[in-house]
């Protein structure tokens, strides 16, 4: 079974530009997560999908940071515009959904892309 | 607001010893607990899985135990190996329904 894929694995602009992250879950796993990881930190939440709807983005800087995952499998996130603060390792991760309780599912996560803001 | 824990923040041993892996955690309404390994540059690779109604669950020599009601998981390695060198991290899933992670136990295994 293919794992999360990502693309791309490295990512270095200049601040203020945009750049867009891909993410391709595993196949059949209707929850899609992005993770924001900072050096030395644990990965903290920036958007979770149920399918195509977002259920919950309640840590998502949205003056610069939106998401979608328009057909309900693959996604991409968009960082526009990058700040120094920004640089750190975007993971993207996916579960199944079983029963309605996506909380109780194992997640599984993508290799990540490490975005460097200079 | 879930607070996860991990201490300490670097641990190193001889190969072959027995290790314990701390994490606690501050709301023990948890759903589930589960425990990653994470190597330099890479994502996170799921290890083990407790839900809030299980004590424990063995993988190989990795064995983890929840108890929710001192909040606390432990993440036990028999016969440790160079090859076990990496972060380990626990998170947990609480009343916000969001996985949420602790610092990690930066892990090495000398030979």
């Amino acid at each position: 079974e293919a794992g999360v894929a990502q693309s791309p694995r490295y990512k270095i602009i200049e601040k203020r530009q945009s750049v867009a992250f891909w993410c391709n879950p595993i196949s059949g796993h209707a929850t899609l997560y992005w993770y924001q990881q900072i050096l030395g930190q644990g990965p903290k939440l920036l958007i979770q999908f149920q399918n195509n709807g977002v259920v919950d983005d309640s840590q998502l800087p949205k003056d610069r940071f939106s998401a979608e995952r328009l057909k309900g499998v693959d996604s991409t996130l968009k960082i526009q515009p990058a700040k120094l603060e920004d640089s750190a390792v975007y993971l993207c991760a996916s579960s199944l959904k079983r029963g309605g309780l996506a909380i109780y599912n194992e997640q599984f996560f993508g290799p990540g892309t490490r975005l460097t803001v200079l | 607001k879930q607070e996860v824990t991990q201490i300490p923040a670097a641990l190193s041993v001889p190969e072959g010893e027995n290790l314990v892996l701390n994490c606690s955690f501050t709301d023990s309404a948890i759903y589930n607990l589960q425990w990653f390994r994470q190597d330099p540059g890479k994502g996170l690779t799921s290890l083990l899985l407790i839900q809030s109604s299980q004590r424990e669950q063995t993988s190989g020599r990795l064995n983890a135990s929840l108890d929710k009601s001192s909040g606390r998981s432990t993440l036990y390695i028999a016969a440790s190996q160079p090859g076990d060198s990496a972060t380990y991290l626990c998170a947990s899933v609480a009343g916000a329904q969001k996985l949420v992670f602790g610092q990690g136990t930066r892990l090495t295994i000398n030979p």
